[in-house]
């Protein structure tokens, strides 16, 4: 049973540019979290999807967007890169958007130069 | 503002060690205090977790403490192992209205048992 898998796993980007990050949700969960993690730092929620809607944001500017297919699986997309954008964005799937329990993806590095 | 405090930071400990990691929490409406294990290159994975209406919880080597009135929660590691170093976080959730939930986390502490 596969778990959560994101890709890329590492991707290399300039000031500026755009960037599109992809996640697939354990099989069986239907709702998809985003969570950005700084080097040394907890993970900071971006935010939720759940039946291909929004459901809740945390406190991220609108360079950063997503979606969710009718297959669960999640994209996140950030514009406008800056040099602060670099860091590990996780993906996390879980069954409902009030459910406890979440399984995380191994992330997607991204380091903006 | 850090709604989930954690301490220490880092904590070295021998094989055979009793580690403790402390967090506090502001927001009274969290209703779920999960803990989190990361490895270098991987993503976090439960540990365990805990409701406030539990005061302790024991699963394996794993302990959760929980004190409601003081807002605090802390993490045992019974017969530490140099296989248990890693990065844990604990987190703290609640649901709103929508009965969405997202998990604020704790900055992390880095654990390193000594053989």
């Amino acid at each position: 049973d596969a778990g959560v898998t994101q890709s890329p796993t590492h991707l290399i980007k300039t000031r500026g540019q755009q960037v599109t990050l992809r996640c697939s949700p354990k099989s069986g969960h239907d709702t998809v979290s985003w969570y950005q993690q700084a080097l040394g730092q907890g993970p900071q929620f971006i935010f939720q999807y759940y039946e291909e809607e929004e459901r809740q944001r945390g406190n991220f500017p609108d360079r950063f967007s997503g979606h969710q297919f009718p297959n669960y699986s999640s994209e996140l997309n950030v514009n406008a890169l800056l040099l602060g954008d670099s860091a590990l964005y996780l993906c996390a799937s879980c069954l409902g958007s009030g459910a406890n329990v979440l399984t995380f993806g191994a992330g997607s590095r991204l380091t903006v130069l | 503002q850090q709604q989930v405090k954690q301490s220490p930071q880092s904590l070295i400990v021998q094989k055979g060690g009793i580690p403790i990691i402390n967090c506090a929490y502001e927001n009274t409406a969290f209703d779920y205090f999960p803990w989190y294990q990361q490895f270098p290159g991987k993503g976090p994975a439960l540990l365990i977790a805990i409701r406030p209406d539990v005061s302790e919880k024991k699963e394996g080597r794993f302990t959760i403490s929980f004190n409601k009135s003081a807002k605090q929660f802390s993490l045992h590691i019974m017969d530490s192992q140099p296989g248990d170093s890693a990065t844990y976080f604990c987190a703290a959730s609640s649901i709103n209205a929508g009965n969405n939930r997202k998990l604020i986390w704790g900055l992390g502490t880095s654990l390193a048992v000594n053989p």
